[in-house]
């Protein structure tokens, strides 16, 4: 069974441009995460969807950060314009219910350099 | 504000011996945990996870502990390999919840 898929792996672009981020969550997972993960510290949470519905956004910042899981399955996380303190890992996750408790299934991540 | 926490940053055991993590929470609704494990370039992998009815829960080498009345939990690793050099991560969430807190991360170190 094919695992989340992230890409693209790197990313590194200038203050000010835009940047987007891909994920594939594993087949049949219904709840998709996307987590922020700054150096030396762990995840942090930015969105969650349930199917195609986001339920909870509160830790994204509206003003530039934007997501979409259009159809339930794939997603994209998008940051416009990028700042110097976006630099981090994107990780995204997903789990299959609640059945399984709280067990998330991360996929690689996205290292994001603004420069 | 840090809702779990991890106070040691790295640890270093030799092979063989137990590898000892903690964690810390402050959040008294929590009641599921979890353990992960995350190798460089990779995502974090689920090891093991405890919920509150239990005070130990056991998986190979693996065991968790979780002591309530303290708001702490800990991960045992006996006996410790050199493939277990990775960062672990403690999270916490309240069971059926998505909404899952992780600690920063202890770098565990196991020389051979």
């Amino acid at each position: 069974e094919a695992g989340v898929v992230q890409s693209p792996r790197y990313k590194i672009i200038e203050k000010k441009q835009p940047v987007a981020f891909w994920c594939n969550p594993i087949s049949g997972h219904n709840t998709l995460y996307w987590y922020r993960q700054n150096l030396g510290q762990g995840p942090e949470l930015l969105i969650r969807y349930e199917n195609e519905e986001a339920v909870d956004d509160s830790q994204l910042p509206k003003d530039r950060f934007s997501a979409e899981r259009l159809k339930g399955v794939d997603s994209t996380l998008k940051i416009q314009p990028a700042e110097l303190g976006d630099s981090a890992v994107y990780l995204c996750a997903s789990s299959l219910d609640s059945r399984e408790g709280n067990i998330q299934y991360f996929g690689a991540g996205t290292r994001l350099s603004v420069l | 504000d840090q809702q779990v926490k991890q106070n040691s940053p790295s640890l270093s055991v030799q092979e063989g011996r137990i590898s000892i993590l903690n964690c810390d929470y402050t959040n008294s609704m929590f009641d599921y945990f979890l353990w992960y494990k995350k190798y460089p370039a990779e995502g974090p992998t689920f090891l093991i996870s405890i919920s509150s009815i239990k005070d130990k829960n056991e998986d190979g080498r693996f065991t968790v502990f979780l002591n309530k009345s303290a708001k702490h939990l800990s991960l045992h690793i006996v006996p410790s390999q050199p493939g277990d050099s990775a960062v672990y991560f403690c999270a916490a969430s309240v069971y059926n919840n998505n909404d899952m807190r992780f600690g920063a991360g202890t770098r565990l170190t196991v020389k051979p």
